[in-house]
């Protein structure tokens, strides 16, 4: 059965420096994974996606996610952090047989501080 | 074009009534899928649908169903709501079967008091 581990309920980090979010996942085949964002009493918004191709996938508002297919691991990345990137992220993953559905891990909440 | 709209937005019931709560996709969308928000939880997947008929169901009691109209557009049911039925309900559409993601409603907040 497919399933997605965030090791981490939240992750601090001050403005500018680097952040990383992190994303474990079980799937049988390559899977498609995927990054989703979500404000306070909102839906969930669509970051970025990793169907096949390059490991590095670039997504919105300067993040991106590295596919480490041995690790099996998509973590999210951003060189420099925003105030506004306050947020709770989920990674997402899609056996690609096309039977099963989108399986959601716990969410990390991301913390900026000026 | 149009996001994905769910109505209503915030809903108050009381214990052993039912609830039916609304999802109109993106146009052209095809596949509607239903997830159940809480702080203890997490996102649990609910039902798929796609092209009317159900594709993927969750580990949920049979209190909760749902369906697809020929226009795409959704709806789930809760009947005999439990004060544990109380979350962010959310919608997400996609063009298939969610291979290239999923566009999701603002949800809607159910309280059963």
């Amino acid at each position: 059965a497919q399933s997605v581990a965030q090791p981490e309920d939240q992750v601090n980090v001050a403005e500018g420096n680097p952040l990383t979010v992190k994303c474990t996942y079980s799937v049988s085949g390559n899977p498609y994974l995927f990054w989703y964002v979500q404000y306070p009493n909102r839906g969930l918004q669509f970051l970025l996606k990793y169907i096949t191709g390059d490991n590095l996938v670039k997504g919105s508002y300067g993040f991106e996610a590295e596919f480490n297919k041995s690790q099996t691991s998509f973590h999210l990345k951003k060189p420099s952090a925003l105030v506004s990137d306050s947020a709770l992220y989920f990674c997402a993953v899609r056996d690609p047989s096309g039977a099963s559905k989108i399986i959601f891990g716990s969410g990390t909440r991301l913390s900026i501080r000026p | 074009k149009a996001g994905v709209t769910q109505t209503p937005r915030y809903l108050i019931k009381t214990r052993g009534q039912q609830v039916t709560l609304s999802c109109s996709p993106i146009s052209g969308h095809r596949s509607v899928s239903w997830y159940q928000q809480t702080p203890g939880q997490g996102l649990q997947f609910l039902f798929e649908y796609f092209s009317e008929t159900q594709r993927n169901k969750g580990n949920f009691p049979g209190r909760f169903s749902g369906r697809q109209f020929s226009n795409s557009r959704s709806e789930m049911n809760v009947s005999t709501l439990e004060l544990g039925d109380s979350a962010l309900y959310l919608c997400a559409s996609s063009l298939e079967g969610g291979e290239y993601g999923y566009t999701f409603g603002s949800g809607t907040r159910l309280t059963v008091v």
